[in-house]
Parts: C-alpha cells; structure tokens; sequence
C-alpha cells in the first residue's frame, strides 16, 4: 500500500519556539493531505485539509496564522506550529490521498504521527 | 458533523475470541472505512465497505454495513494479542469518533 512518513518523529521544543512537521508521500503524488491533532486517548481531530496549488481549508477553531500549511509540492506538505505553547502539546499526524477530496473517494493514508511536547 | 460513534468504547477479550465493533453515523455516507491505531502510532487502514455493499470480508476481519440504520459493525475472528489497539470507524467524511479500544489478553 501507500506509504506516508512524517519527519521528526518526536520534538520537545520551548515555549515560544516554531516548530515544522514534514508529511511525505513515498509512492505516489499526493493531491490532497490532511492535519489531524490528537490528545491522548482522544480521537483525531481534522485541523486542516490541503489540496496542492490552493491554499489550506481550516476546521473551525484551528487559527491558521497558529498553525502554518504549506502543501509545497505533490510529495510534500509541511505543518508549523508558531509561537508555541505547552497547550500545543499534541500527537499531529498527517494523511494523504491520490486524488482530490470528494465523498466518492477512497482510502486515506496516515502517517506515523509527529509527538510534540512543548515545555 | 457526520461523526462516527463507535460502540463498546473498551473491550477486553482472550486470545482467540471474537471481538465485535460497532460503529454509528448520523447522515448519508458513500462509504466506511475502518482503521486501526496502536497506542500513541499512526492509523492504519483496515478495510473499506461502499454504501452499496452490505458486507465486506478481509482475512479475519467482517465489516457490514447497515445505510438504513446507519451502522457498521466489525467483527475480528480468532483474535490474536496483536489486535491489541483501538479502532476508528469513519464515514466518507473526516470525522473520526474516539474509538474502541480492544484489548486481547494471552
């Protein structure tokens, strides 16, 4: 199946300190990627959805200038947390998919998730 | 939001027992898809059931899928220690619910 990385797999920065999670698509062109949080034995909450070449579409309650997208290329997205504070403290894990978003679509493919532990 | 409930929300079982999940959406869906996560990892998907489909059989793993009473179930046979996790059900939108956590003792 697709495989989907995400780089580092781990960070314990200071409050204050920006923060920049890769998601990588390994095997295909990733058209559209995903954002989730997730707090512990919580679920996955969408942050943001990216299709490439068009600017990031946030879930309500997530402040995009907080949490940076930039779905550089097809193989690429990147997440930045700025500014950030214990609060932040999260599992972030990324997905991607071969094809645009509709409902008809199929499988998504996650990452292995990015823990980030702000002190 | 279409989100998906999954039912029990913990399930404790002995290696080789079934385990039955069962998972509730509240709008119309093209289709399910089941995903499994171990404790603080990434999701990996399970299986995909469309809306026209009514059940789906991948190795030990049985999805159904009920539109009319919107519900799926996932029932995991003969289950193994390896199945320890939780399980997400979500509907053609990205909604996921919190889970069943399943835990298989030997």
């Amino acid at each position: 199946g697709a495989v989907v990385s995400q780089h580092p797999s781990w960070v314990i920065c200071k409050s204050g300190t920006s923060v920049k999670i890769e998601c990588r698509s390994l095997d295909f062109q990733a058209t559209t990627m995903f954002w989730y949080r997730q707090f512990p034995k919580q679920s996955l909450m969408l942050m943001a959805t990216s299709n490439e070449g068009s600017k990031a579409t946030y879930e309500q309650g997530v402040e995009k200038d907080k949490f940076l997208i930039n779905h550089a290329s097809l193989t690429l997205s990147t997440l930045t947390v700025t500014s950030a504070h214990p609060e932040d403290s999260s599992f972030y894990i990324c997905s991607a998919r071969d094809r645009p978003w509709s409902p008809e679509s199929g499988t998504q493919y996650f990452g292995p998730g990015t823990r980030l532990t702000v002190l | 939001s279409q989100q998906g409930e999954e039912d029990p929300q913990a399930l404790s079982i002995q290696e080789g027992e079934n385990a039955t999940m069962n998972c509730s959406y509240k709008t119309s869906i093209n289709n399910l898809q089941w995903y499994r996560q171990n404790s603080g990892r990434g999701l990996v998907h399970l299986i995909l059931i469309r809306s026209n489909e009514r059940e789906k059989h991948s190795g030990r793993l049985r999805v159904t899928l009920d539109t009319s009473k919107k519900s799926s179930s996932l029932l995991i046979t003969a289950s193994r220690a390896a199945d320890t996790a939780s399980y997400f059900c979500v509907g053609s939108t990205l909604t996921f619910g919190k889970g069943t956590m399943l835990l298989v003792s030997p």
